[in-house]
């Protein structure tokens, strides 16, 4: 069965550097998902993609945070220069037009030191 | 605004027992509602949904849940839990006409042998 796939598991970088987080969405899927989940609480939304753009974006997206779809397999998020509080589990999500199951990856844990 | 919330930080049940997860929803319009388990090192994986149609939905691992309009829930429930049932349970709602999903804060289950 087809998976989202996630690379790096884990992530360790200093505050102030940019990281960027891979993610292989499930390959006939369009619309794609970055969230959050800081340790010990819930699921957050950043942003979801589709058709290239942005399709919506939450308050923790900010300027820091961009998404990009560099060629037909990958879907990655950056985030520019990283705080101690960007420290969190990071999930890519995917799903089809015709249905609205999300299907997860495993998750990239980023540690800011 | 859309919330959904799960009053149970932690639920406990012996292996055979029934066992139900809470989940109390609030948004505009129609809900998707969509349960998620979450076990440990792992990403989310997709339990349920409800879009519309019968009320009691029903899921993998023999896992169902029962919409409520009227008392906004959409609770999980299995009729006899396993031991390897244990992990982070997380209910999320999203607007029909929105990209993104909200998840509730989730709910740790123990089933004891």
């Amino acid at each position: 069965e087809p998976e989202v796939t996630q690379t790096p598991s884990h992530q360790v970088t200093q505050m102030g550097q940019e990281v960027i987080l891979r993610c292989v969405p499930i390959s006939n899927h369009l619309y794609f998902y970055w969230y959050r989940q800081i340790l010990g609480q819930k699921v957050e939304f950043l942003v979801s993609f589709y058709n290239n753009e942005i399709s919506e974006k939450s308050e923790i997206f900010d300027d820091q945070f961009s998404v990009e779809r560099p060629d037909g397999s990958n879907f990655t998020l950056k985030i520019r220069s990283t705080k101690l509080e960007d420290s969190a589990m990071y999930f890519c999500a995917s799903r089809r037009e015709s249905t609205d199951t999300q299907y997860f990856g495993p998750g990239t844990r980023l540690t800011v030191l | 605004a859309q919330s959904v919330a799960q009053p149970e930080d932690q639920v406990n049940v012996a292996e055979g027992n029934p066992l139900t997860v809470k989940c109390t929803y609030s948004v505009s319009g129609n809900p998707y509602l969509f349960w998620y388990v979450q076990y440990p090192n792992r990403g989310l994986q997709f339990l349920l949904k409800y879009i519309t149609g019968d009320n009691l939905v029903k899921g993998s691992y023999g896992f169902e849940a029962e919409f409520n309009k009227s008392q906004t829930s959409f609770h999980l429930k299995k009729p006899s839990a396993l031991v390897s049932d244990s992990a982070l349970y997380f209910c999320a709602v999203r607007d029909l006409g929105g990209f993104k999903t909200i998840f509730g804060a989730g709910t740790r289950l123990f089933v004891k042998a």
